[in-house]
């Protein structure tokens, strides 16, 4: 059973449209997280919530809003996708605290033509 | 902010060959946790480290949290070519209690 998963798994769209990333995992935890990877790989976090309340929000254009229904899900919506927005975005959760370690989802793969 | 940087940026090894890396911190860490990353995939936990001098081993995997706390060390033995991928260090960030930094990352390349 996958324990992160996110869909879709490549996403191919066109500049200004609005695409959603969605996440789910069924290892019971609290927290969940976006995080996106350059093309040098590297990680940054975007978004966490905890028990569906929003906890961390970096410096994310205010085109990405993440939901959660439950603390079992996280999406992204993004509007205006722009050149810059192609990158792996990838879903993770944890247990709360400052200490545990994070699970990761496969990622999106989303490229903007 | 704070900044984990890893060293080597990149490595070609052969098979069997012993590898290590490591990551720097500009700020001290109470944590620091090894993930790699599989091509495609997303990034799995190796280790954990909690405590300064803590030595942990997980199969061929050792990893070393530094006595000053500001690096911590990763050394692969004997490596397969299933070690390809890239090995990233991470700590909780001071800025934030649910925030973690990820490192720059090593890529290792391992020749049959």
């Amino acid at each position: 059973d996958t324990a992160v998963s996110q869909t879709p798994k490549y996403l191919v769209t066109q500049m200004g449209n609005d695409k959603s990333i969605k996440c789910e995992q069924n290892l019971g935890h609290d927290t969940m997280y976006w995080y996106k990877q350059d093309s040098k790989k590297f990680l940054k976090i975007m978004f966490s919530y905890n028990n569906k309340e929003l906890i961390i929000n970096e410096t994310v254009p205010n085109r990405f809003s993440p939901k959660s229904p439950d603390k079992a899900h996280l999406n992204l919506h993004i509007n205006s996708l722009e050149l810059g927005d192609s990158a792996v975005y990838f879903c993770a959760s944890s247990w709360r605290g400052q200490y545990q370690p994070q699970h990761f989802g496969d990622g999106t793969r989303l490229s903007i033509l | 902010g704070q900044q984990l940087n890893q060293s080597p940026q990149s490595m070609f090894i052969q098979e069997g060959e012993d590898v290590s890396m490591n990551c720097t911190s500009s700020s001290i860490f109470n944590t620091w946790l090894w993930y790699k990353q599989d091509p495609g995939e997303g990034p799995v936990l190796l280790i954990a480290l909690y405590k300064a001098g803590e030595l942990t081993s997980n199969g061929r995997l050792t990893a070393q949290f530094g006595i000053t706390r500001k690096d911590s060390f990763l050394n692969i033995s004997a490596s397969i070519p299933s070690d390809v991928g890239i090995y990233f260090c991470a700590g909780p960030n001071s800025g934030g209690y649910q925030k973690v930094t990820f490192g720059t990352g090593t890529k290792l390349q391992v020749i049959p």
